[in-house]
Formats: C-alpha cells, sequence, structure tokens
C-alpha cells in the first residue's frame, strides 16, 4: 500500500539556523499538507499546498515558513531562522483530491532546535 | 476559532471489552470527522470517518456516531484486542470550504491481555 514517507526522522539544530524537511507524498496524490504536534499539544494544521501554490495557511504559518514542491515527487517545508518553540513533531499528508478528500499521513520528522 | 474537545485523554480496558471515546466539536458548519489512529513511531493512520449526512458508520469492530444537534461523535472499539492499543485522535473538517483538519488532543487506549 503507498504510504506517505518523510526524511529525516529526527533532525537536531542550533537556534537560527534553517532546516528543510522533506515528504514525498503518494504518487498519485495532488493536494500536500503540513502539520505539526507540539510535545504534549494537539496536532495543528500548517499548510495545504496544490498547484505549485498555497491553498490555505494557518496563522502558525508566518514568514519564516515556506513550502515547495521543487520536483515531481518531494514537498519540502523550510523554516528560515528556527526558534525554540519550533520544536517539534512535523507531520505531512497528501490527498488524491482537494476539500472533499483524506488526507494520508507521513510517519513525521522530530525537530529539536536547540 | 473552531475548536475540538476530546475525552477521556486515557483509557485502559480489558481484551474483548469495549472502548468509547468521546470528542465535541464547536463549528456548526463542521462536516467532516476522521478517526486516525497513531502508533509508536508512526504517523496518524485514517481508521474511519464519517460525514454530516449519516449519524453512525461501521467497519468491523470499528463504529461512528455523530450527533449534529448537540455536536458531538464518539468512536466505538468492541472486542478490543492488544494490537487496539495505540494513540486515537478525533478531527473536524468544514469539507466544502476548507482543507483544514482541527485535531482533539488524543485519547491513549491500552488493551490489558
Amino acid at each position: 500500500e503507498p504510504e506517505v514517507t518523510q526524511t529525516p526522522s529526527h533532525q537536531v539544530t542550533q537556534m537560527g539556523q534553517e532546516v528543510i524537511l522533506r515528504c514525498v507524498p503518494i504518487s498519485n496524490h495532488l493536494y500536500f499538507y503540513w502539520y505539526r504536534q507540539i510535545l504534549g499539544q494537539k496536532v495543528e494544521f500548517l499548510v495545504s499546498f496544490y498547484n505549485n501554490e498555497i491553498s490555505e495557511k494557518s496563522e502558525i504559518f508566518d514568514d519564516q515558513f515556506s513550502v515547495e514542491r521543487p520536483d515531481g515527487s518531494n514537498f519540502t517545508l523550510k523554516i528560515r531562522s528556527t526558534k525554540l518553540e519550533d520544536s517539534a513533531m512535523y507531520f505531512c499528508a497528501s490527498g488524491r483530491s482537494g476539500l472533499v478528500s483524506t488526507q494520508y499521513f507521513g510517519p513525521g520528522t522530530r525537530l529539536t532546535v536547540l | 476559532g473552531e475548536n475540538v474537545e476530546q475525552h477521556p485523554s486515557t483509557l485502559s480496558v480489558q481484551e474483548g471489552d469495549s472502548a468509547v471515546i468521546k470528542c465535541t466539536y464547536s463549528d456548526s458548519a463542521s462536516n467532516y470527522f476522521p478517526w486516525y489512529k497513531q502508533e509508536l513511531g508512526k504517523g496518524p493512520q485514517l481508521i474511519i470517518d464519517i460525514r454530516s449526512n449519516v449519524g453512525e458508520k461501521k467497519d468491523q469492530r470499528i463504529a461512528v456516531t455523530l450527533n449534529k444537534t448537540a455536536k458531538h461523535f464518539s468512536l466505538h472499539i468492541t472486542e478490543t484486542q492488544p494490537e487496539d492499543s495505540a494513540v486515537y485522535f478525533c478531527a473536524a473538517n468544514k469539507e466544502d470550504s476548507s482543507y483544514k483538519l482541527i485535531f482533539g488532543s488524543g485519547t491513549r487506549l491500552l488493551v490489558r491481555p
């Protein structure tokens, strides 16, 4: 069964550094998402992406965040200048169609900012 | 904004017993309610979902019920097995206007052999 994959599984970085989290969505899916879960808190929506554009974003997704689909298979989340409070588990998800569509989640990347 | 509350936060049951997890949502425009199971080291996996045009949906040992008037929905697992042990998340979405899933805080289910 096709799965969403994410790399790396764990990323440690220094405050102020840039990080790129990578995701490979399910191959015939067209809609892509990032969520995050700070330890002990709820899973929170960050952004949705379709046709090389952001279709929806939350208030968390400020100017230090960006997303990109650099090729036909990868979907990335970039955090420009990491802060301590960016430490969280980041989940990528994908869906076949848009608003009426199941979202399939990857295993997550644990980001630790020191 | 939209909020989803989930209870209980932990649930321990004997193998073979039933488990019920409840969620309430605040936005009456929500119309799609998925349930995800998260095992250790894995991402959330969809186990069942329900849309607001039905009141109940069943898939083998798993069922979900929805009460739109009261704005709550529940996950029912019957004949629980040790492999059902995991964290379960409910979520809500306004399917015709938003991509965003609003998640509950999760329930850690432990099935004792």
